[in-house]
C-alpha cells in the first residue's frame, strides 16, 4: 500500500525568507501524481502545486516550487519570499495513475510565519 | 465559477442518531470525493462517486454511506453515530478527463457527536 510521510510536524520561517517542507512517499507504481495542499485556519483546503511522476521537470507556481526526486521518492515544497498569508497546514498527497481515485495524505506540516 | 459548497457547515448530533451531509460540486465536475479529517487519524478517504456510481471506497464501516445524484450533487450519511465520528468532513470535486484529477475542496462540515 502507498504511504506518504511528512516528518516535520511544525516549521517556522521569518517573513520574506525561504522554507522547505519535506515529503516522502512509498509506492511500487510508476505512474502517479503528487500534490501539495494548503489548509489555512479557515479550513478551506487549497491546491498549491501538483507534479506528474512522468515529468522530470519540477513544477513551479509563482513563489512555490517542488523538488521531485523520483528515485528517492521525495517531493519537497519550497516557499520563497514567505508571506504572512502562507501560514497554514501543508499536506502532501499522492494519487495513483490508475482507476483508484483516492488521495493518500501525509500527516501535515504546520507552517508558522514570523513577522 | 462557484466553488464546492457543503451544507451544513456545523452540526451537533447525539450518539446513536444519524446524519446526512450534502456537497455540491463545481459546475461541470462529475467526480465527488469525501474525506474525514480528525486530529488523531488525519485525512482519510471515505468514497468517490462519478456519474452516480461509487468507484472507490475507503476503509470505513458500513455505517458510512453515500450517493450521487444526476446533477452530480452528493450526500453522505452516517448512521448510528459514535463519539469517534466527530470530525471535519471534506468534500472535493474534480473534472474529467483531466489526467491529473486535481481535486477542489469545499469548506467542510464540522460534525460534533455528543
Amino acid at each position: 500500500a502507498q504511504t506518504v510521510t511528512q516528518s516535520q510536524p511544525e516549521m517556522s520561517v521569518q517573513e520574506a525568507e525561504t522554507v522547505t517542507l519535506s515529503c516522502t512517499y512509498d509506492t511500487s507504481e510508476s505512474d502517479y501524481y503528487l500534490f501539495w495542499y494548503k489548509q489555512p485556519p479557515s479550513r478551506q483546503m487549497i491546491l498549491v502545486i501538483r507534479q506528474e511522476a512522468y515529468k522530470q521537470q519540477n513544477a513551479t507556481e509563482n513563489r512555490f516550487s517542488v523538488n521531485f526526486q523520483k528515485a528517492a521518492k521525495s517531493f519537497s515544497l519550497k516557499i520563497s519570499d514567505s508571506q504572512l498569508g502562507d501560514a497554514a497546514m501543508y499536506f502532501c498527497a499522492y494519487r495513483t495513475g490508475d482507476s483508484n481515485y483516492q488521495l493518500i495524505w501525509g500527516a501535515g506540516t504546520k507552517l508558522i510565519i514570523k513577522p | 465559477k462557484a466553488g464546492v459548497t457543503q451544507t451544513p457547515r456545523y452540526l451537533i448530533k447525539t450518539r446513536g442518531q444519524q446524519v446526512t451531509l450534502s456537497c455540491s460540486p463545481i459546475s461541470g465536475h462529475r467526480s465527488v470525493s469525501w474525506y474525514q479529517q480528525t486530529p488523531g487519524q488525519g485525512l482519510q478517504f471515505l468514497f468517490e462517486y462519478f456519474s452516480e456510481t461509487q468507484r472507490n471506497k475507503g476503509n470505513f464501516p458500513g455505517r458510512f454511506s453515500g450517493r450521487q445524484f444526476s446533477n452530480s450533487r452528493s450526500e453522505m450519511n452516517v448512521s448510528t453515530l459514535e463519539l469517534g465520528d466527530s470530525a471535519l468532513y471534506l468534500c472535493a470535486s474534480s473534472s474529467e478527463p483531466e489526467s491529473s484529477y486535481e481535486q477542489y475542496f469545499g469548506p467542510g462540515t464540522r460534525l460534533t457527536v455528543t
